[in-house]
């Protein structure tokens, strides 16, 4: 059975960085073709992809917040950790981390997702 | 980027209406072109894959169509459970983007 499950601090000020932990199990990262990726949505908005890691440890980053973003992983547990610097009150968003594994930004399960409001 | 365009933005229908919803890329992508069904408050949930296939588990009432940058996914005998929020991806570069969506509500 796949899941997968975002964690992070509900609120964070501007400037401050924000770290967010996708913790997953049914499927290994290591398998060839698989891969885990992070969406946002702000509220009452559109999705919007933010990064990519695969199995080889290729990463893949939004053109417009790469500058902004670090994606990583950690073996154990099953973790993939999404690193977002200088955020801004724009980054408010449910945060959702999904897996492609049929084609790499092909998303057949996502996590229920994690809402950050960044606000002083 | 690729800029994915979605149509309409909103949609009125009724159980049982069959509706069309078009997505167009702004350069080719071939068939590397997904649909997402979203619930209120929910995750997306993936329909179409490779513009035309169906995800296991989802009902045969949805089918997409379309090559290189014009799109379709057709609901048929929409259920009470359709009306949602309906989203396309391309996958075809290396930086995926959505469409901007297209609400799905009761006439």
């Amino acid at each position: 059975q796949v899941t997968l499950r975002e964690s992070g601090p509900a609120l964070v000020k501007p400037t401050q960085t924000l770290t967010l932990t996708c913790t997953f199990s049914g499927f290994s990262l290591s398998t060839s073709g698989m891969c885990v990726s992070w969406i946002r949505q702000p509220p009452g908005k559109a999705l919007e992809w933010l990064a990519r890691i695969r199995w080889d440890d290729g990463k893949y980053y939004s053109t417009s917040l790469k500058t902004r973003l670090t994606i990583s992983r950690a073996p154990y547990p099953d973790q993939v950790v999404l690193i977002m610097t200088d955020v801004d009150p724009a980054d408010t968003a449910t945060y959702y981390c999904a897996r492609g594994a049929a084609a790499p930004g092909t998303f057949d399960f996502w996590g229920q997702g994690t809402l950050v409001t960044v606000s002083s | 980027d690729i800029q994915m365009t979605q149509s309409p933005s909103s949609l009125s229908a009724s159980v049982g209406d069959t509706v069309t919803i078009t997505c167009r890329a702004s350069q080719n992508i071939n068939t590397y072109l997904n649909w997402y069904r979203q619930k209120p408050g929910k995750a997306p949930e993936l329909l179409i894959y490779a513009a035309s296939t169906l995800q296991s588990g989802v009902p045969s009432r949805f089918s997409g169509r379309g090559s290189g940058t014009d799109f379709t996914l057709t609901i048929r005998s929409l259920q009470p459970e359709d009306f949602a929020t309906y989203y396309c991806q391309q996958t075809y570069s290396t930086s995926d983007t959505f469409g901007q969506g297209t609400k799905l509500d009761f006439k």
